[in-house]
Parts: C-alpha cells; structure tokens; sequence
C-alpha cells in the first residue's frame, strides 16, 4: 500500500463547476501539506500550503486537512479550461525535508 | 512566491557523453535542494537530496556515481548524467526549500533529457 493515495483520474467537469480532489495518507507524522499543478512537460506550481488541521482559502483554491482521518482535500471553484493539469498532494513530517507525493490526479475542464 | 530555474530546459546527446543540469533559486537562498526524475504520466520520484556543503543523500536505487550532485553555493546545486545512456532519458525537476516559507519547496521547469 502506497503512504499517499490519490485517485489517478481523468476527472472530467464542464467549465464553471467546482472540481473536488482528495488524498488519503498512513503516515501520522505528516504535518505539512502541499498541493502542487503540474501541466504537461512542465514543472510543479505550488498552489496550496498548509501546516496541521483546518481549511486555507486563496482565491477560487481551497484547501482543508483531516488529520483524524488521514485526509486532504482540494477544491477549485469557477474550474476554467486553463485548470486542466494534473494536481499533485504533497506532505512530510516537521522532522524531515523530503516530500512524499500522491501519484497525481489528471483534471480535465471542458469550455 | 519563490523562484527556481533550470538549465537547459532540453538537451540531446549521444550515449557515452555526460550532461550537467544546473538548478538555481533566483530570489532566495536554498540550503536545501532536492532532485527528481519524471516518466510520462506518473508521479515525480526522488532521486537524491542536495544540502549546501555536504555530499548529497542518494535514495535506494539511485547510482550516486552515475548521477552525480554538486550543492556548492546557496542558490546552485547541479546534476551531471555520467556516460549517458538511451535509459536515462527523461524529465529531470530540481525544488528548493525556502527556509522562509516553513516546508514548502518550489520547483523548477524542469530538464528534458534524450539520449540517443
């Protein structure tokens, strides 16, 4: 079983509606969590960043950390056709540096 | 936010050569950089972890005589594909930490290497 899970897509929503992504993770130590866009031969863009519990807005971005039930979510509100990238989680412990990443889910926004 | 470049962007050599990827972080000082390789459609895998100063810490499977990390200054940390071959071909990103920004690391552009 993988430490981050995330549900590789496509997932496929009409321009303007909200776009729902989660992880699932096993480690308890993780405490930093990340969400990063990736579009195709590119490198990562940080969208999202926070530390322990709770809900962080920017934006039309979205994000909330369950650390009880191991889960992160993203949502993306007003989704645009230029949102369609594949969305990666990301998360470590305060202990260490090295980012342990979801496998990636591929969103795709249709005008 | 933070700003990480790399170069090249893209490079083709032959199988034999080697090739030096350079990673910078343009407005702030990275003590800490970390180096990726990518397949189509999959998830980013680490291949080694890159302090200032020190030698790299490699991950399990990754040849540190093949790839080898050079982490000289605060804002530059290299990687050179030693006797390339066509397997090596890939996409190669580099992140930096922001020691300002808690645990959050940026990524650069990243690399396309083929190796022919």
């Amino acid at each position: 079983q993988k430490e981050v899970e995330q549900d590789p897509g496509p997932l496929s929503v009409p321009e303007g509606a909200i776009v729902s992504l989660n992880c699932t993770y096993s480690n308890s130590a993780f405490q930093y969590f990340m969400w990063y866009r990736q579009y195709s031969r590119k490198g990562p863009e940080l969208l999202m960043y926070t530390y322990s519990s709770g809900n962080k807005e920017d934006g039309r971005f979205t994000a909330q950390v369950d650390k009880s039930s191991k889960y992160i979510s993203l949502f993306i509100r007003d989704s645009q056709p230029s949102d369609s990238a594949t969305y990666l989680c990301a998360m470590n412990s305060a202990a260490g540096n090295k980012l342990t990443f979801g496998g990636g889910t591929r969103v795709l926004v249709k005008p | 936010g933070a700003v990480v470049s790399q170069h090249p962007s893209w490079v083709i050599c032959k199988s034999g050569t080697s090739v030096k990827i350079e990673c910078r972080s343009l407005d702030f000082q990275a003590t800490t950089m970390f180096w990726y390789r990518q397949f189509p459609k999959q998830s980013l895998m680490l291949m080694a972890t890159s302090n200032e100063g020190s030698k790299a810490t490699y991950e399990q499977g990754v040849e540190k005589d093949k790839f080898l990390i050079n982490h000289a200054s605060l804002t530059l940390s290299t990687l050179t594909v030693t006797s390339a071959h066509p397997e090596d071909s890939s996409f190669y990103i580099c992140s930096a930490r922001d020691p300002a920004g808690g645990e959050t690391q940026y990524f650069g552009p990243g690399t396309r290497l083929l190796v022919l």
